[in-house]
């Protein structure tokens, strides 16, 4: 299967700061990209997507960025809530019905 | 309106039974997805259907592992002679029409093969 990766597996952040959560993707035929937020005993939610036309997609306190120069996408979390403490994922589908998540980095927001 | 919701929330089996795993998708969502997320791990795909068209079962681990969807709502997913490698939270999520839609998920079964 294809390989999505996240830099770090977990990310500690203080109540207020922004956060930054990475991931690499390995195919360059990936045109599709969306982040899910899961917490704990939940299933996945959608926080955003982006597709391959756009580097920048802003939603409400978050933001996506994608460079498919280096195949790296990345996102945002302006002050950064308690509320935010999650397990992040980014997938990646290249065409039809198949996603390919990361493995997720574990959000801690410190108050 | 309410969310996908699946059942059991847990379940304890033996190696060697059969466990059937049921997923309520959103009414009038025509696409459904099943996925396994083992410990640590992201989410595998397994499974995925949208309307009547014949499923795609290209992430089923083995033949251990069909899902069926009858009437184009509920779903269920079944291992046979389950290994304790089965073991992990298996995820449905339901689109209105599949692709690049945004996918609602249930909160899982989580599922534990002793």
């Amino acid at each position: 299967g294809e390989s999505v990766g996240l830099h770090l597996p977990t990310l500690s952040v203080q109540e207020g700061d922004n956060s930054i959560i990475n991931c690499a993707y390995s195919n360059s035929a990936s045109d599709y990209f969306i982040w899910y937020k899961q917490e704990s005993g939940k299933g996945p939610q959608f926080i955003i997507d982006i597709r391959s036309n756009m580097d920048k997609r802003q939603g409400q306190r978050v933001t996506v960025l994608l460079n498919k120069t280096v195949k790296h996408l990345s996102l945002q979390i302006a002050a950064t809530q308690p509320g935010d403490s999650a397990v992040y994922f980014c997938a990646e589908n290249i065409s039809g019905n198949q996603f390919y998540f990361g493995t997720g980095t574990s959000l801690t927001v410190i108050p | 309106g309410a969310g996908v919701s699946q059942s059991p929330s847990n379940k304890v089996t033996e190696k060697g039974k059969d466990v059937e795993l049921r997923c309520d998708p959103i009414s009038g969502h025509t696409a459904l997805y099943w996925y396994r997320q083992s410990l640590g791990q992201g989410l595998e795909f397994l499974i995925y259907f949208q309307g009547n068209s014949a499923p795609d079962k290209s992430g089923l681990p083995s033949d251990r592992f069909s899902a069926e969807r009858t009437g184009g709502s509920v779903s269920t997913l079944t291992i046979q002679r389950t290994q304790q490698e089965d073991s992990a939270v298996y995820l449905c999520a339901s689109t209105l029409a599949g692709g690049r839609n945004e996918q609602f998920f249930g909160p899982g079964t989580r599922l534990t093969v002793l």
